[in-house]
């Protein structure tokens, strides 16, 4: 089964500093997602990304995040300077065309201290 | 925006049967559901699209009401490893297929 795959698992960090998250979505899949869950509650939507540039962002999505697929192959999510409410565990998504639902990565579980 | 869920909790015992409503304050193109375990990623499910058509899980269905914008999940015969929390995905339409995902409902099945 085709997997998507998310590092680190864990990250601390500590306030203001830069952080880089990474997934490798499955490889014949189409759009691409961002979602965190803070403490086990609500998934939320942070950015969606198709072919090749951001289809929509929320409004947690602000100027100190970005996204690149800078080889076609990998997927970041680059947190500018981080905040202590940007704790939280951040979920990359992939779909594909058609009936498709989303396969979620395992998650970075990142901590701002 | 985000679709509510209902019962938020429900706690049942091996071989009964449960439901998972979702309602959304939007019109809906397709409907989503997805299961978590504690510490773990959400898994795909259901997916259940306007017009009918559907594809999903072989012990579990779900209905999808377009002109009320509510879905249920049903789990029937319910085992030990449908525990979790399960969330509605809605998709109101759109180039994105992005996903809004609802309150969430936390399932514990007993032996």
């Amino acid at each position: 089964e085709p997997e998507v795959t998310q590092t680190p698992s864990h990250q601390v960090t500590q306030m203001g500093q830069e952080v880089i998250l990474r997934c490798v979505p499955i490889s014949n899949h189409l759009y691409f997602y961002w979602y965190r869950q803070i403490l086990g509650q609500k998934v939320e939507f942070l950015v969606s990304f198709y072919n090749n540039e951001i289809s929509e962002k929320s409004e947690i999505f602000d100027d100190q995040f970005s996204v690149e697929r800078p080889d076609g192959s990998n997927f970041t999510l680059k947190i500018r300077s981080t905040k202590l409410e940007d704790s939280a565990m951040y979920f990359c998504a992939s779909a594909g065309q058609g009936l498709s639902g989303y396969t979620f990565g395992s998650g970075t579980r990142l901590t701002v201290v | 925006q985000q679709p509510v869920q209902s019962p938020q909790a429900v706690i049942l015992r091996e071989g009964e049967d449960a439901v998972i409503n979702c309602s959304s304050s939007k019109a809906l193109y397709s409907v989503h559901w997805y299961r978590q375990k504690h510490g773990e990623a959400p898994v795909f499910l259901m997916i259940l699209l306007k017009g009918g058509e559907q594809k999903g899980h072989e012990k579990i269905s779900a209905s999808f009401n377009e002109k009320k914008q509510q879905s249920s999940l049903y789990l029937t015969a319910s085992q030990l490893s449908y525990s979790g929390t399960y969330f509605c995905g809605t998709d109101p339409g759109g180039a994105t297929n992005k996903l809004i995902f609802g309150t969430g409902t936390l399932l514990a099945v007993q032996p």
